[in-house]
């Protein structure tokens, strides 16, 4: 079955932490790989996302994610959070079509 | 570009009533796809439509419907609606980039049954 598990369901940090969150993805065939964030009030955007290519991929405000097609994973990090990426991050998977699964999200708290 | 707008933002329906939700894409993209989100079952996948053509459905059931029209504007349907169908439902515009497809969100109708 084609599933989406997020390792963290909340997570709080400090500012000038670091940050990875977890993605592991069950998908049979091509997979072209999400992170959407959805910050308080507002609407689901896009982070970043892999197609194919380089494994490791650069997103929008500073957030990279490592493609490691062995593990299943598609882990996002970042070096140094800020009180502005207090949100809700999700991990989707998707197939060459427009049927992104997602996984259950991770809730980020981040303390100034 | 504007992006994709979705009417009514907000809605208090009746249990047994119907509902009909409505989505413009961005200009240009020619699919969109539906979800729900809930807190309990998170988003998931309801529909997809190119071209006036449904292309994928989730597990839904049949009271969940949608269409497509010419200028690739969407609806989606409930029918006999349920307590249960108490949700954020949201559109995602779809661009054919390079390698895949990329989804983007408009701010979803917050539907409440009463």
């Amino acid at each position: 079955a084609q599933s989406v598990s997020q390792h963290n369901h909340h997570v709080i940090l400090s500012e000038a932490a670091s940050l990875e969150l977890g993605c592991n993805y069950s998908y049979g065939g091509t997979v072209n790989l999400f992170w959407y964030v959805q910050y308080p009030g507002q609407h689901l955007q896009l982070l970043l996302k892999y197609f194919s290519g380089d494994p490791l991929v650069k997103g929008i405000k500073g957030f990279e994610a490592e493609f490691i097609k062995s593990k299943f994973s598609f882990n996002l990090r970042k070096p140094s959070v800020q009180w502005s990426d207090t949100a809700e991050y999700f991990c989707a998977v998707t197939g060459n079509t427009g049927k992104l699964i997602f996984g259950q999200g991770t809730t980020l708290q981040v303390k100034p | 570009k504007a992006g994709v707008t979705q009417t009514p933002r907000y809605l208090i329906k009746t249990r047994g009533q119907q509902v009909t939700l409505s989505c413009s894409p961005i200009s240009g993209h020619r699919s969109v796809s539906w979800y729900q989100q809930t807190p309990g079952q998170g988003l998931q996948f309801l529909f997809e439509y190119f071209s006036e053509t449904q292309r994928n459905k989730g597990n839904f059931p049949g009271r969940f419907s949608g269409r497509q029209f010419s200028n690739s504007r969407s609806e989606m349907n409930v029918s006999t609606l349920e307590l249960g169908d108490s949700a954020l439902y949201l559109c995602a515009s779809t661009l054919r980039a390079e390698g895949g497809y990329e989804q983007y969100f408009g701010p979803g109708t917050r539907l409440t049954v009463t």
